[in-house]
């Protein structure tokens, strides 16, 4: 069975406070993705990764950065976390662009 | 302004009810997909689109690709109770390698 595991379900973080969000597939996949989900935006893209030590910017990468040191695993981090940064992080993972994108079950951040 | 843009954003029916949600943008895309989201749960996906013009049927579904393949629709007839949730039309830009772009999201309850 696939599997895209995302280290938290739940996450309080203190204003300032540098936080890193893990995610590890499973499935040899080439893209792993990092996206927020904030109530009527649906998902937004924070950075995307095509390949180990590769990045690229999404949509949204304002105050956070990521790593890929191995295929399988694709860390967020947020360098000072603020109160505009609380929301649903999800992590997904795919072979190809257009192929089927898997997903974590997502990690709910609060910065308080 | 999000690339992708869905509408309606909620939408409440009852159980036999016939649905449309509509996925637009000004870009073309090289494929366009459709995921449900459960609460709780990351997005699965429901099926992708190549073609400008495609029509595909799942079940009491169906995805249309629009001819300039810049939009999407999905159809559900004989809306049920399971059909409540979430979804997300999501699309590779033409020209982009891997970056995955989602849309705003339409919510969708189903009620007996």
């Amino acid at each position: 069975d696939v599997k895209v595991t995302q280290s938290s379900r739940y996450l309080v973080k203190r204003t300032g406070e540098k936080v890193f969000l893990e995610c590890v597939q499973d499935m040899d996949h080439e893209n792993m993705f990092w996206y927020r989900q904030d109530p009527g935006l649906g998902l937004r893209l924070i950075y995307f990764s095509y390949d180990v030590k590769m990045k690229e910017k999404g949509d949204i990468p304002e105050g956070y950065s990521v790593s890929r040191e191995k295929k399988e695993r694709f860390s967020l981090i947020l360098e000072s976390a603020s109160t505009n940064q609380t929301s649903m992080y999800l992590c997904a993972s795919s072979l190809w662009a257009n192929t089927e994108a898997f997903f974590g079950q997502g990690t709910r951040l609060t910065v308080v | 302004t999000q690339l992708l843009e869905q509408s309606p954003q909620f939408l409440s029916i009852q159980e036999g009810e016939n649905l449309t949600v509509y996925c637009n943008s000004s870009s073309v895309f090289s494929s366009l997909q459709w995921y449900r989201q459960e609460p709780g749960e990351g997005p699965v996906l429901l099926v992708t689109v190549v073609t400008g013009g495609e029509v595909k049927k799942l079940k009491r579904l169906t995805f249309q690709f629009g001819d300039a393949r810049k939009d999407s629709s999905l159809h559900i007839t004989a809306a049920q109770p399971g059909d409540t949730g979430l979804y997300l039309c999501a699309g590779v830009l033409a020209g982009t390698a891997s970056k995955l772009t989602f849309g705003t999201g339409t919510r969708l309850q189903v009620t007996l």
